[in-house]
């Protein structure tokens, strides 16, 4: 049973639009949410990450909201560009375990 | 700095036989781990390590054997191959265990395995 649920799995935005993937839990110990981005052949890298005392963090053009009381958080990339066409998964992590969701596959049409 | 160096890259098996995916990184992290990535299903914990000498199982230890011996490697085992392990695996390690401060994981490129 997946931990953390990914949603969509596929994701199209056209350049210069804004891109949203969510993910939600249930277990409530959790207490590290990050983001990790993965181009074909390689693998996954860290983009952005949030603790859940935070409500949002925003690096650059990448913005994670977190709504604790929802166990759900969200990635939302602005001003998308070609070079963002990547698999997304958040993650989720307890003690030393960090879980991954289902993975989004972002393209962004030029 | 070579970071996560996984061996081999591609690898074909028959039923039943046995290998060893080879994980080495030389940045002297603590904490080291094995995922599989599927279509869909994402990256599934294997097992993990939080330094030589202690391992630990994660989502989907089934079929899979690992130990460390050193801090610089980690490999995972498959004793009797099936097709179900037919999977993309990644190994990935961090400076110090996750814990509560979390920590960025820095990953191999990969093995792409395929079992007949």
């Amino acid at each position: 049973q997946q931990q953390v649920k990914q949603s969509p799995q596929s994701l199209i935005v056209q350049k210069g639009g804004i891109s949203i993937i969510n993910c939600a839990y249930e277990n409530t110990a959790f207490d590290y949410f990050p983001w990790y981005q993965q181009f074909p052949g390689k693998g996954p890298a860290l983009l952005i990450a949030i603790r859940p005392d935070v409500s949002e963090k925003k690096e650059g053009r990448f913005t994670i909201s977190f709504n604790k009381s929802a166990k759900q958080f969200s990635l939302h990339i602005m001003d998308s560009q070609p070079g963002d066409s990547a698999t997304y998964f958040c993650a989720a992590s307890e003690a030393q375990k960090l879980v991954f969701g289902q993975g989004t596959r972002l393209t962004i049409n030029p | 700095n070579a970071g996560v160096t996984q061996t081999p890259k591609f690898q074909v098996l028959k039923t039943g036989q046995s290998m060893t995916l080879q994980c080495a990184q030389d940045m002297n992290h603590e904490y080291m781990s094995w995922y599989r990535q599927d279509p869909g299903m994402g990256l599934r914990l294997i097992h993990y390590s939080v330094g030589a000498g202690i391992t630990d199982q994660g989502e989907v230890p089934n079929g899979y054997n690992v130990s460390r011996s050193t801090t610089e490697d980690f490999p995972l085992r498959l004793l009797s191959a099936a097709p179900s392990q037919t999977s993309v695996y990644f190994c990935a390690s961090t400076v110090q265990s996750l814990g509560g401060r979390g920590g960025e994981l820095f990953f191999g490129e990969g093995s792409r395995l395929t079992v007949l």
